[in-house]
């Protein structure tokens, strides 16, 4: 079981620019969770999904970004029109059943 | 919303020496983790901890949920585990976490 895969590792981004951020969970959990963490804060919320469900995304900035988790596939975190603010790392996560989670490596995306 | 305390926010041990990590969060939680995130960035889970004791080798971790309040114990620290240690809670439905302020740790040789 290779864990939850993220990536890419790092992802540099100039001001107005697409990011995709791709996340594959671990084997069996349909799961999936995100969450970004600014430079020296902890780790914040941001959507909770299920297959081809939005469960939770209320930590989602209203404008620019959008997750989905397919049918098939990895889960995508999409943040359109990226400003220097969005500079953070973005975990995701995946459990089983809801609880107990493991994180991926993360991804680093640095808006220039 | 509920809140996660961690201390202290920073600790800075000789290599061998013991310590203890607090988390106390303002309201009733349906379960809690400890992780550790190295210098590297990568999140290690280290104890799902909803109430009660758990060991794992220098390791373990007490959950008092009726007291709110978790404890991290770290025996004969070691270089590699110097990082930033954060406690997570469990809340609403039970599948959103909120992160505490974390500990940063060093240890030196």
């Amino acid at each position: 079981n290779a864990g939850v895969m993220q990536n890419p590792r790092h992802l540099v981004r100039r001001r107005g620019q697409e990011a995709r951020l791709r996340c594959s969970p671990m084997k069996g959990h349909s799961h999936v969770y995100w969450y970004r963490q600014l430079p020296e804060e902890g780790l914040k919320f941001m959507v909770y999904l299920q297959k081809e469900n939005i469960i939770d995304e209320s930590g989602m900035p209203k404008e620019r970004f959008s997750a989905e988790f397919p049918k098939e596939g990895p889960s995508i975190l999409r943040i359109q029109q990226v400003v220097r603010g969005d500079s953070a790392a973005y975990f995701c996560a995946s459990s089983p059943s809801g609880t107990g989670y493991t994180f991926g490596s993360g991804t680093r995306l640095t808006v220039v | 919303g509920i809140q996660v305390e961690q201390s202290p926010p920073d600790l800075i041990l000789q290599e061998g020496a013991n310590s203890t990590l607090r988390c106390n969060f303002s309201d009733s939680v349906n379960n809690l983790q400890w992780f550790h995130q190295n210098p590297w960035g990568q999140l290690i889970n280290l104890f799902y901890i909803p109430s009660g004791t758990k060991q794992n080798g220098r390791l373990s971790a007490t959950t008092v949920a009726t007291e709110r309040y978790s404890l991290l114990y770290i025996s004969s620290s070691q270089t590699t585990d110097s990082g930033v240690y954060f406690c997570a809670v469990f809340t609403g439905g039970g599948n959103k976490l909120t992160f505490g302020t974390g500990t940063q740790l060093k240890v030196e040789l």
